[in-house]
């Protein structure tokens, strides 16, 4: 059964800083991984999508990398706002899941002024 | 506006009581979904469609009916609401390619939020 992690747990940071924020995946035989932002009592919007042949996606001070032999994807988040504090859910999907999504937890992410 | 439109945004129901939870896309996109979001266990898929007329079970499908007769819309229905029921309720659109894989990225509702007392 996949399973997706998310470390850490939520991230307290001060304006300015970069970020990581880490997802790790059990089965490699994916179809592609999203990254979802998520602020409190709303949906989920989409941030960028890796397919299974990429390593990485950029989307202005957003980038996403992509190992999947390793199972794992990382989210870079440059010079920090304010208006990114918000959870962070990655999602997987893979090839024996027909149409599932696997999200993992979130990492609740805290940008300080 | 493009998108996921999901009504009501808000509902409390009384054990035992159905109701059917609206779902609209204007994207025409072939695939649609249900999930429901729980502290402690993520999101969980509930029912999906990979086109008019064809329906499928997800990870938690007991208490819900789902139905696909127009490419538009994918209502959810509780039958008999129960406490357990309780959640945050997203409905989610994909384009499907190849092997019937909504593999083009998925595009989320604002959610309706249950509560079952």
């Amino acid at each position: 059964k996949q399973e997706v992690t998310q470390i850490p747990a939520a991230l307290s940071v001060p304006e300015g800083e970069n970020l990581v924020l880490n997802c790790s995946f059990t089965d490699s035989a994916i179809y592609n991984l999203q990254w979802f932002r998520q602020d409190p009592g709303k949906g989920l919007t989409s941030l960028l999508l890796i397919q299974s042949s990429q390593r990485e996606q950029t989307s202005g001070r957003l980038n996403a990398s992509l190992d999947k032999s390793s199972g794992r994807s990382t989210l870079y988040i440059a010079a920090s706002q304010p208006g990114d504090s918000a959870t962070y859910l990655c999602a997987v999907l893979i090839e024996t899941s027909g149409s599932r999504l696997t999200f993992g937890e979130g990492t609740q992410l805290t940008v300080n002024p | 506006n493009a998108g996921v439109t999901q009504t009501p945004k808000f509902q409390v129901l009384k054990t035992g009581q159905s109701m059917t939870l609206q779902c609209a896309q204007d994207m025409n996109h072939e695939y649609m979904s249900w999930y429901r979001q729980d502290p402690g266990m993520g999101l969980r898929l509930i029912h999906y469609s990979v086109g008019a007329g064809i329906t499928d079970q997800g990870e938690v499908p007991n208490g819900y009916n789902v139905s696909r007769s127009t490419t538009e819309d994918f209502p959810l229905r509780l039958l008999s609401a129960a406490p357990s029921q309780t959640s945050v309720y997203f409905c989610a659109s994909s384009y499907i390619r190849g092997l019937g894989v909504p593999s083009y990225g998925y595009t989320f509702g604002s959610g309706t939020r249950l509560t079952v007392v």
